[in-house]
């Protein structure tokens, strides 16, 4: 079966830009959780999506934002990039609601802000 | 104080040492607790889940002491693929909180 897929594995943006991350989950998992990682930290939280409906949101500016599809898929958008935006974006499936669940992550995208 | 915290690190030893990871958390509601390894410039791997009597994987045993809010992972006879970083993870609520991560070396 394939893990968690994350589109693209890299980017490029300028400061202002906005940006769209996408992530596939496992088949069969119905939870999507969002982090950032910068490098040195362990990830942090943005978002929970469970059944299409956020399920917890972290401490992040509204310039982030996310939703999740009915085939379960995932999209993460950040506008108005800033410096610190630059990190690796990971995102995570799970069978039911992550607090609980098993997460597994996929390869991440690493955006880059210049 | 951070919601979960664990040995700053970085840890150095020889192949075959035995090498244990703290991690405490603060709070107290929570439920559910992992380990996860994550290889430079990879993405974290869940390595093992914590139960409340402890659990055993191989060379690694993972403990859980609810009342003084600490688990820890302990790793024997160290092999040169056990070096990355380890994460401590605690629920929050729905949502998983990751500790900053203790980097490990096996030296041959």
């Amino acid at each position: 079966d394939a893990g968690v897929t994350q589109s693209p594995t890299h980017l490029i943006k300028t400061r202002g830009q906005h940006v769209t991350l996408r992530c596939s989950p496992i088949s069969g998992h119905k939870s999507v959780s969002w982090y950032q990682q910068v490098l040195g930290q362990g990830p942090q939280f943005i978002f929970q999506y469970y059944e299409k409906e956020e399920r917890g949101r972290g401490n992040f500016p509204d310039r982030f934002s996310a939703r999740q599809f009915p085939n379960y898929s995932s999209e993460l958008n950040v506008n108005a990039l800033l410096l610190g935006d630059s990190a690796l974006y990971l995102c995570a499936s799970s069978l039911g609601p992550s607090g609980t669940y098993e997460q597994y992550f996929g390869p991440g995208t690493r955006l880059t802000v210049t | 104080r951070k919601e979960v915290e664990q040995d700053p690190g970085p840890f150095n030893v020889p192949e075959g040492a035995t090498v244990a990871f703290n991690c405490t958390y603060s709070n107290s509601a929570s439920q559910s607790f992992f380990w996860y390894r994550q290889d430079c410039r990879k993405e974290p791997k869940l390595l093992m889940s914590v139960y409340s009597s402890g659990n055993e994987d191989g060379r690694f045993t993972a403990q859980l002491n609810r009342a003084s809010q600490y688990i820890s992972l302990l790793i024997r006879d160290s092999k040169l693929s056990d070096s990355a970083t380890y994460l401590c993870v605690v629920n929050k609520g729905q949502n998983f909180v990751f500790g900053p991560g203790t980097r490990l070396s096996v030296l041959p």
